[in-house]
């Protein structure tokens, strides 16, 4: 079955650059979310999309923005990188109404800022 | 604010026996609770989700308890394998009302390690 899609899998910028993750949720699911892991850390709430709409936001910095095109996937610019931004970046996608919102999780991309 | 909590970072245990995680909120209770597992360098992956008016699930060698009183929901892994070995988070949902989509918000999970 298709999974949750996320490229690249590894990034590494310098500070002050800009990054721009990808997203392709599993084929009909409604729902994109992002999520920012740091190193030994829990996954914490960035965003979610909801039929291509900004749904929810949670500690997304400003310097960060997102959206969800017509095709569904999705894409996390991050402007002005700092080396607090290094961390795994996951994508999430969830088809709601269906009375189990589990979320699907991607592999991640690992950001690395130098 | 809605805060969860993992009471142990780190669990070893004997192969064969019953692991068991516990997972904390402080305020309101959800409408469900969620676990997952999480493997190093990998997304979390979805293992079970139990509603408010359940006290238990079960999916093969896993249960999942949960006891709205307490404020608790207790993960058991019985037969255990050193397979078993990863991460495990409780989620909840920070639901907004009338949103489609909705906030997952995760423990700071229990690294589990079944020894052979």
């Amino acid at each position: 079955a298709a999974g949750v899609i996320q490229s690249p899998r590894h990034l590494i910028k310098e500070k002050r650059e800009t990054a721009t993750l990808k997203c392709y949720p599993i084929p009909r699911h409604d729902t994109v979310y992002w999520y920012q892991q740091g190193p030994g850390q829990d996954p914490q709430f960035l965003i979610s999309f909801y039929e291509k709409m900004q749904s929810d936001k949670g500690s997304i910095p400003d310097r960060f923005s997102a959206q969800q095109f017509s095709d569904y996937h999705s894409e996390l610019n991050m402007s002005s990188l700092e080396l607090g931004d290094s961390a795994l970046y996951f994508c999430a996608s969830s088809s709601t109404g269906t009375g189990e919102e589990k979320l699907f999780f991607g592999s991640g991309t690992q950001l690395s800022v130098l | 604010s809605q805060k969860i909590e993992q009471n142990s970072e780190a669990l070893n245990i004997q192969e064969g026996k019953t692991a068991t995680l516990t997972c904390n909120y402080t305020n309101y209770s959800p409408a469900y609770l969620q676990w997952y597992r999480q493997d190093p360098g990998r997304g979390p992956v979805f293992l079970l989700l139990i509603r408010e008016n359940e006290k238990e699930k079960r999916k093969e060698r896993l249960k999942v308890t949960f006891d709205t009183t307490l404020k608790q929901s207790l993960f058991h892994i019985t037969a255990s394998q050193p397979a078993d070995s990863a991460t495990y988070l409780c989620a909840l949902d920070m639901r907004r009302s009338g949103a489609g989509s909705y906030q997952l918000t995760f423990g700071k999970g229990t690294k589990l390690s079944v020894i052979p």
